[in-house]
């Protein structure tokens, strides 16, 4: 079993959809959880981070834990064309000098105006 | 603020050559990471240094992968020889010394191609 599933997509929504993007995971130890956006011939850029479980909100998107469900998800509001991008969760345990990201495959969304 | 810097883009060499990455982290960001995705895969860790000292190079496939940190600042990784399936997208990634693993800033990633 993988450590973080992700379903790879792809995702097309039309512009102004909410989306849902999620993540489900087997280790218990992850206590950081983060999502990030990359785009085409980019690197990952860091949208949000959440550290054990609960909810944040930054503009339009909203990233929540579950713990106990092992399941973590990304919603984005009002979606735009500008959000087309494959976003990557990741996670990490919270070990002292731990600083390995375990990645999902991440899910390409396409937003169409 | 300049970002993660990596050389070269892409780069398509034969099996059985040698090929040198390079990263240049952001300026006084102690920490520097390497990962890889292989085609299909997820990203996945490859080693971390604190300035120029290996701390965790677990993820490292094997002897052929060599990571150098030169003083603390930009980093190579070298492998030699190459085989088929290093193919995939090397990313090196910075963040600061007080930084909990969380806020790393990536570089946009060398294409390495072995034919």
């Amino acid at each position: 079993q993988k450590e973080v599933e992700q379903d790879p997509g792809p995702l097309s929504v039309p512009e102004g959809a909410i989306v849902s993007l999620n993540c489900t995971y087997s280790n218990s130890a992850f206590q950081y959880f983060m999502w990030y956006r990359q785009y085409s011939r980019k690197g990952p850029e860091l949208l949000m981070y959440t550290y054990s479980s609960g909810n944040k909100e930054d503009g339009r998107f909203t990233a929540q834990v579950d713990k106990s469900s092992k399941y973590i998800s990304l919603f984005i509001r009002d979606s735009q064309p500008s959000d087309s991008a494959t976003y990557l969760c990741a996670m990490k345990n919270s070990g002292a000098g731990s600083y390995q990201l375990t990645f999902g495959k991440g899910t390409k969304l396409s937003v169409i105006p | 603020e300049a970002g993660v810097t990596q050389f070269p883009s892409h780069s398509v060499i034969e099996k059985g050559q040698t090929v040198t990455l390079r990263c240049d982290p952001i300026s006084g960001h102690d920490n520097l990471y390497w990962y890889r995705r292989v085609m299909g895969k997820e990203i996945k860790f490859l080693l971390h240094f604190v300035k120029e000292s290996k701390q965790d190079e677990s993820g490292m496939p094997n002897n052929r992968f060599l990571a150098e940190r030169t003083g603390g600042t930009y980093s190579t990784l070298k492998v030699q020889p190459a085989e088929l399936e290093d193919s995939g997208v090397y990313f090196c990634a910075s963040s600061q010394a007080t930084d909990r693993g969380y806020g790393y800033t990536f570089g946009s990633g060398t294409r390495l191609t072995v034919v």
